[in-house]
């Protein structure tokens, strides 16, 4: 596809269920990041992936939280045992290997709410 | 502790006149800062960037200053046009490898015809 790609666009889950968000990057883009964006708040740092391996992980805010990558392309973040307080956009960003991180090329997001 | 700060929630201009957006960061070690421009209902999407050994860098309408010692960075856009209403969000980006960026609380631009 011509950009980053992201499924559902909204989900709407309850308090304790399990979600998944997937990501599907532009190709031949080996840098992959998750971001969350709250209400009134910038995109915030999840975690990034070089290929098929998560290289920092550091803004995972908790265990419930989990990303994968296994073929090097698309992404699934995972959510585990929902909570209110994880309702929020997420983002999927992907940028080429020659600067990662610089001009990535984000997704429109995945609006996740928990009632 | 909020590395980089936009201390304007909002800014209004007259079409055709100049936008100024500011932004203040702490870390320094960053060593390349952004812009993203974001709609509604979209992702941001990058605008202009610039690199901590430069002090601007112009595109088109759009130019960026860079004061390092001030720990501040701000952007130009000149003329201003209502296409231009958005929210645009400072970033900056960490030398730590994986190069994420730490975004600001974005400035909610309203360029009025």
């Amino acid at each position: 596809g011509a950009g980053v790609s992201q499924t559902p666009s909204n989900k709407v889950t309850e308090k304790g269920k399990y979600v998944e968000l997937r990501c599907d990057p532009i190709s031949g883009h080996t840098a992959l990041y998750w971001y969350r964006q709250s209400l009134g708040q910038g995109p915030e740092f999840l975690i990034y992936f070089q290929g098929t391996g998560a290289a920092d992980d550091s803004g995972l805010p908790n265990d419930r939280f989990f990303a994968v990558r296994p073929e090097g392309s698309v992404s699934t973040l995972k959510i585990q045992r929902t909570e209110r307080g994880d309702s929020a956009v997420y983002l999927c960003a992907s940028s080429p290997q020659r600067r990662p991180g610089t001009e990535a090329f984000f997704g429109q997001g995945t609006r996740l709410t928990v009632v | 502790d909020q590395q980089v700060k936009q201390n304007s929630p909002s800014l209004s201009v007259q079409e055709g006149r100049i936008s100024i957006l500011n932004c203040d960061y702490t870390n320094s070690m960053f060593d390349y800062f952004l812009w993203y421009k974001k709609y509604p209902a979209e992702g941001p999407t990058f605008l202009i960037s610039i690199s901590s050994i430069k002090d601007k860098n112009e595109d088109g309408r759009f130019t960026v200053f860079l004061n390092k010692s001030a720990k501040h960075l701000s952007l130009h856009i000149v003329p201003s046009q209502p296409g231009d209403s958005a929210v645009y969000f400072c970033a900056a980006s960490v030398k730590s490898g994986s190069e994420k960026l730490v975004f600001g609380k974005g400035t909610k631009l309203t360029v009025n015809p």
